[in-house]
Order: structure tokens, then sequence, then C-alpha cells
């Protein structure tokens, strides 16, 4: 089974509120990463975060961190309708060499 | 454009028929993975290089599937003897290695067995 698995599956909100995704893995991991992907294209990065890091920001994205409950949380703050994509958490599950990632969380942004 | 590019962007193929796919990865990047992603799913890990050797490979990569980076820059991903069940979307991405652990992902192949 996949190591990440974002919550909720799908969220459908208004341009300007904020989106908050969630992800939970199972084993410990030295980065979690969160990616974006429009329908049917390649996944864009969108930011890491190391393992004995708690909070990062990069825009209007913050991403935290809790090791200690293995999750993670994704807030996009003042959503646009172009933020409609699906994300994705991916973890290295303590071992750089590949990602895991979830089935992701599919944002709709209405206009 | 110096992203990671792969070709083709569609296949469409009957089964049984082989089909090759090609990535390269930006030009100083030396790790490469392929992943497979199915409809409504995230991606999941074939295999990955480190320059031209091929150090992991998923259970998922069965005898039919195999992948070669015979220079340590562009890599190919072959599947013999096509099944429906190959259909699904083929990604490489790279990454520079060691602790520069960001893979960035190419557009995709998405293939079609018919």
């Amino acid at each position: 089974s996949q190591q990440g698995e974002e919550d909720p599956q799908a969220l459908s909100i208004q341009e300007g509120e904020n989106a908050t995704m969630n992800c939970s893995y199972k084993t410990s991991i030295n980065n979690l990463q969160w990616y974006r992907q429009n329908s049917g294209r390649g996944l864009v990065h969108l930011i890491l975060i190391r393992s004995n890091e708690r909070e990062k920001h990069s825009g209007r994205l913050r991403v935290t961190l809790d090791t200690s409950k293995k999750s993670s949380s994704l807030l996009i703050t003042a959503s646009r309708a172009a933020d409609t994509a699906s994300y994705f958490c991916a973890t290295d599950g303590g071992n750089f060499n590949k990602f895991y990632f979830g089935s992701g969380t599919k944002l709709n942004v209405k206009p | 454009d110096t992203g990671v590019s792969q070709n083709p962007r569609h296949k469409i193929t009957k089964r049984g028929q082989n089909v090759t796919f090609r990535c390269d990865p930006i030009s100083e990047h030396n790790r490469l993975y392929w992943y497979r992603q199915t409809l409504g799913q995230g991606p999941e890990f074939l295999t990955y290089f480190q320059n031209e050797a091929q150090l992991e490979k998923s259970r998922l990569l069965s005898d039919r599937f195999s992948a070669e980076r015979p220079k340590g820059s562009f890599s190919t991903l072959e599947i013999q003897r096509t099944e429906q069940g190959d259909s699904a979307m083929y990604l490489c991405a790279s990454s520079l290695g060691l602790a520069k652990e960001t893979q960035y992902f190419g557009p995709g192949t998405r293939l079609l067995v018919l």
C-alpha cells in the first residue's frame, strides 16, 4: 500500500477561501514533499519540509509537519481558480531513493 | 525549456505489441526515476538510476518491463507484450541526488493498450 494518504479526497471551495489538505504516512521519513498535478499533466513540485522542521511557507502555501503524529498539512490561502488541481504528498520512507505518493486531494476552486 | 522531457506524450498500441518510452532528465541531474500512475491514483515507483546504474526496482516492474540509462543521460522504458492493464501514465523524474532530494517530473507518456 502507498505510504502517504491525503484527506479529504475531494474539496470544493469558492475563490478567495482557504484550502486545507492533510497527509498521513506510516513510517519514519527524512522529508515530505507536496506536489500539484493539473488534469492529465505532470507533477509540479510545491514545497519540501524536512523531518526536523515543523512549518514552512512559500508564497500562499503553508506546510506543517508533525512527525509524532506522522502527519502533514498543506494550507493554500486566498485560493484562485488556477489552484484547481490534484495535490499529492510524497514521503521518502526514510530512504532517499524513491517517493511514496498518496491518492491525492482533488481541489476545485470555483470562480 | 530545461525541464524533464518525455516522448512520446501519447501512445496507443494493441495488446501484445512492444512499446518504448524515452525520458530526458535535467542535464546536471544524476538520478532518474520512473513512476506509473493510473487514473485517480498517485504515482507508484517503478525504478531509479544513479547515473547509468539501475539501483532499485519495484515489484511492480514485471519481467516484461525493462529500463536502461546507457550513458547516464537519457533513459528508456520498454514494455514487451503489452497488456490492457499496462494502460497508465508513465512519469519520469530526475534529481540531483545526494541531499538534493526534490524530484522534478516530466509531463508523462500516456499509454493506452487496446
